[in-house]
């Protein structure tokens, strides 16, 4: 099982908006609506960001949006702050409980 | 507030076998709403799933790593551990233990990590 795919970078200015995708297969993404992404800025432990496709904990600001086409899932990222300058990773169930993550997406906001 | 905090070994040689303890305090590891897991990441890498726990016992690896990798549990101690053996300089990384709510009778995302510790493999 490969890591699902990210595009290394993505970039935007503040109060921009700004979408990272996650590519995975019918196996993982495209077969389960089990998708995560999780944001972790330097030295610090990943925080879900957005589970189970497009729902989101408690907390978590309604400027992080998620959803899935196919079999590519999207983290969208509206109004951009400062603080959301971070590494992203998406993660999908992909079956006989196993779980898979992306490469992760280093975001810069300008 | 729950917690976890991770203990490891800090420097590995090759082939020796890395014990990781992860102890939960606010929570239970006997819970049957919870699975307890273990993830890993290199030096400026991206993040690896390796392994579940469920209260029964019964624990889930990933498939690349299923051969060397061991996760148990102690609820007497509320803790649960990860052994993985043979290690090479490939298994440098922080590790870090983090909580899964039961969903649909499954497990799918992480809620809650522990700050992760680093474990260098280095002869």
């Amino acid at each position: 099982q490969s890591a699902l795919t990210q595009p290394p970078s993505a970039s935007g200015s503040p109060g921009q908006s700004v979408t990272i995708s996650c590519t995975g297969t019918s196996s993982d993404v495209g077969g389960y609506n089990y998708v995560s992404w999780y944001q972790q800025h330097p030295g610090k432990a990943p925080k879900v960001m957005i589970y189970e496709v497009r729902k989101r904990p408690s907390g978590v600001p309604d400027r992080f949006s998620g959803s899935k086409s196919g079999n590519t899932a999207s983290l969208t990222v509206s109004g951009l702050q400062a603080e959301d300058e971070a590494d992203y990773y998406c993660s999908s169930y992909a079956g006989n409980n196993n779980l898979l993550f992306g490469g992760g997406t280093k975001l810069t906001v300008l | 507030q729950l917690q976890l905090q991770e203990s490891g070994p800090g420097l590995l040689k090759p082939s020796e076998t890395l014990s990781l303890t992860c102890t939960v305090s606010g929570g239970s590891i006997s819970s049957r709403s919870y699975y307890w897991g273990c993830i890993r990441q290199p030096p400026g890498e991206g993040l690896e799933w390796i392994g579940t726990l469920y209260y029964s016992g019964n624990a889930y690896i990933n498939p690349s790593l299923n051969s060397r990798v061991t996760i148990s549990g102690d609820t007497s101690r509320n803790q649960f551990s990860l052994k993985l053996s043979s290690v090479t300089v490939a298994d440098t990384a922080v590790y870090y233990c983090a909580r899964a709510i039961v969903r649909s009778s499954g497990w799918y995302h992480f809620d809650y990590w522990g700050q992760g510790t680093l474990v260098t493999v280095s002869s």
